[in-house]
């Protein structure tokens, strides 16, 4: 298995209250990705970042900010979190990235409830 | 606009017997595509392959059958077993390092 983890693995907060979650891999791979998983929709992009203080948006990247200061730490960041942003979320990460052989390794999600 | 597509929610097979997933993609430039098999409280986890340059590749019971023309691959499992029973996401990816999934269906194998 990859070593990815993700703290925390679970959370309940309120609406309007800054929330962060981390992803800490130990393989040294370039790219890091952010996910969150609802029901009918699958997995859908968050973030994601192609290397340190290099990142970029996904297709639901509103209310959401990233960091990466360090290849190992992803940090996924709401703002403001609201009752929408209820959902688990993945932490993903790929060695070159490139399609065509590479192959993303998720962590084991953190379940965030805004209630 | 749904680009890679997993129109069954849900799929029932009895332990033995073979289980296909199915799953459609819009995008002719995806030329990468994977499964992945996803328990409760768990993260994905890779099953299987297969890059547009072929139009099929096994692994063990997996196999995995890509139809460009149609823009269709399938999962095949055999024989299923209840140790199956999981979401099984389909992913795509186009020259990019960013792949999008499909929304899953769930595989129930009854014994």
């Amino acid at each position: 298995d990859a070593g990815i983890t993700q703290s925390p693995r679970h959370k309940v907060t309120e609406t309007g209250t800054p929330v962060t979650l981390r992803c800490h891999q130990t393989e040294n791979h370039r790219y890091m990705y952010w996910y969150r998983q609802d029901p009918g929709h699958g997995l859908r992009l968050i973030h994601y970042s192609y290397g340190v203080k290099d990142t970029d948006k996904g297709e639901v990247s509103d209310g959401y900010s990233v960091s990466r200061s360090k290849t190992e730490d992803f940090l996924l960041t709401l703002e403001s979190a609201t009752s929408s942003q209820t959902s688990v979320y993945f932490c993903a990460i790929s060695g070159t990235g490139l399609a065509g052989g590479d192959t993303q390794y998720f962590g084991p999600g953190t379940r965030l409830t805004v209630l | 606009d749904q680009q890679v597509k997993q129109n069954s929610p849900s799929l029932s097979v009895q332990e033995g017997r073979i289980s296909i997933l199915n799953c459609d993609y819009t995008n002719s430039m995806f030329d990468y595509f994977l499964w992945y098999k996803k328990y409760p409280a768990e993260g994905p986890t890779f099953l299987i392959s297969i890059s547009s340059i072929k139009d099929k590749n096994e692994d063990g019971r997996f196999t995995v059958f890509l139809n460009k023309s149609a823009k269709h691959l399938s999962l095949h499992i055999v024989p299923s077993q209840p140790g199956d029973s999981a979401v099984y996401f389909c992913a795509a990816s186009g020259g990019t390092y960013k792949y999008i999934f499909g929304t899953g269906t769930r595989l129930k194998v009854l014994a």
